[in-house]
């Protein structure tokens, strides 16, 4: 398998659910990312881990927990969430020092009830 | 403050004709802009780049245009092709770290038959 993978594809939560999102990747990349996306907003960066350690964390609320294992794995414990964390959750990889072409997963679409 | 811009949120064009995207932005830090595609319920997929000493990079039917003093370029789809209908984000990136790409709003181009 090549690439990004991201599962599950598809996530609905309840507020007080304890969810996690995966993310792989196949691509011999040292860097990982996770994306938000909202409706009509630009791609939000949330966090980056480069050479495994967590380079940043873009004002995050805490109930977004970032863990990254080693190169290859990303994932994004979730816990208490609110209605307006809905959104598509994209992962993506890149060479770091980079120009910035990332290559991203197809996304966790999220829906908090 | 949104540092990258793309102003219409979307364009129709008919196929065969000249598809034109354009992206403004505000960081004069950037030394790197980048174009994504994306289809629906997939993640966005690089399409071509351009570094900030050049002026006009081309790629088969896609060439993307900047004009530095003006902080703003542009992507030429030529011919379009009903294939190309998506959603194009314009990012800007800072050369050497790994957080440092910005994505505008995104631009959701039909191409109509």
């Amino acid at each position: 398998e090549t690439g990004v993978t991201q599962t599950p594809r598809h996530l609905v939560m309840g507020m007080t659910n304890k969810k996690s999102l995966k993310c792989e990747q196949h691509l011999g990349h040292n860097a990982m990312y996770w994306y938000k996306q909202s409706a009509k907003k630009p791609l939000e960066l949330m966090f980056v881990y480069s050479l495994e350690e967590r380079v940043e964390n873009n004002s995050v609320p805490s109930r977004f927990s970032p863990e990254c294992p080693n190169s290859s794995h990303l994932f994004l414990h979730l816990h208490t969430l609110q209605p307006e964390d809905s959104a598509l959750y994209l992962c993506a990889s890149s060479q770091d020092p980079g120009r910035g072409v990332l290559h991203f997963g197809n996304g966790t679409r999220l829906t908090v009830t | 403050d949104q540092q990258v811009k793309q102003n219409s949120p979307s364009l129709s064009v008919q196929e065969g004709r000249i598809s034109i995207l354009n992206c403004d932005y505000t960081n004069s830090m950037f030394d790197y802009f980048l174009w994504y595609k994306k289809y629906p319920a997939e993640g966005p997929t690089f399409l071509i780049s351009i570094s900030s000493i050049k002026d006009k990079n081309e790629d088969g039917r896609f060439t993307v245009f900047l004009n530095k003093s003006a902080k703003h370029l542009s992507l030429h789809i030529v011919p379009s092709q009903p294939g190309d209908s998506a959603v194009y984000f314009c990012a800007g990136s800072i050369t050497g770290t790994a957080s440092k790409l910005t994505f505008g709003t995104g631009t959701r181009l039909q191409v109509t038959l």
